[in-house]
């Protein structure tokens, strides 16, 4: 099956200081890439969908220049959390689609994770 | 409303059995696909299982099985010879508008934490 990378796979910073998260498709074109963010003992919920070479899609109540999102190419997105605080503390996850239409069912791939503590 | 819900939080099975995990969903498209997760203490999401909404017949992958009723909109996992090894979350989701030419997000139920008694 497809392989979905992400970068770092934990990571500890300080209140305020910014992270960024890389995700990226090994194996696969992924024309569009989704990130999701999940609290302990939650679901997964959607924060935004970024299509390659265009601006993300932001889910309602997603803070927009809290959570940067970018997808320079069709491997690559990232996600950098600026001026994270305790609060932001989550498992951050990362989706890649091939979009392709025609194939009915076209599966998401999904990344291990990153797990974020904000001291 | 929910889209998708899972109304078994939690459910422990005897090794070797079959384990049903239930999953109803909500939605007035005609094209829509319908997807289960397995989601182990590491936290990686594996896919499992698909069921598109104009397939005839019910999805397998092996040991698992999608029990898809469209009329009653559920689409339950059939775990069958249940092993140690698939304790872990399951997480329902669902897909819809299959038709549009972008890819369309996937919404996910609550999550059923399967755990697997030796």
């Amino acid at each position: 099956g497809a392989v979905v990378s992400q970068h770092p796979s934990r990571v500890i910073c300080k209140s305020g200081t910014s992270v960024k998260i890389e995700c990226r498709s090994l194996d696969f074109q992924a024309t569009t890439m989704f990130w999701y963010r999940q609290f302990p003992k939650q679901s997964l919920m959607l924060m935004a969908t970024s299509n390659e070479g265009s601006k993300a899609t932001y889910e309602q109540g997603v803070e927009k220049d809290k959570f940067l999102i970018n997808h320079a190419s069709l491997t690559l997105s990232t996600l950098t959390v600026t001026s994270a605080h305790p609060e932001d503390s989550s498992f951050y996850i990362c989706s890649a689609s091939a979009g392709r239409r025609w194939l009915v069912g076209d599966t998401q791939y999904f990344g291990p994770g990153t797990r974020l503590t904000v001291l | 409303a929910q889209k998708i819900t899972q109304t078994q939080p939690g459910m422990f099975v005897q090794e070797k059995e079959a384990v049903t995990l239930d999953c109803t969903y909500d939605t007035s498209d005609p094209s829509y696909g319908l997807f289960w997760y397995k989601q182990p203490s590491s936290g990686e999401m594996i896919f499992l299982i698909y069921q598109g909404s104009y397939d005839q017949q019910n999805a397998t992958e092996g040991r698992y099985s999608l029990n898809f009723q469209k009329a009653r909109k559920s689409a339950n996992l059939v775990i069958s010879a249940s092993q140690l090894g698939d304790s872990a979350m399951y997480f329902c989701a669902m897909r819809e508008g299959l038709l549009d030419s972008s890819a369309s997000k996937i919404i996910f139920g609550s999550g059923t934490r399967l755990s697997i008694r030796p």
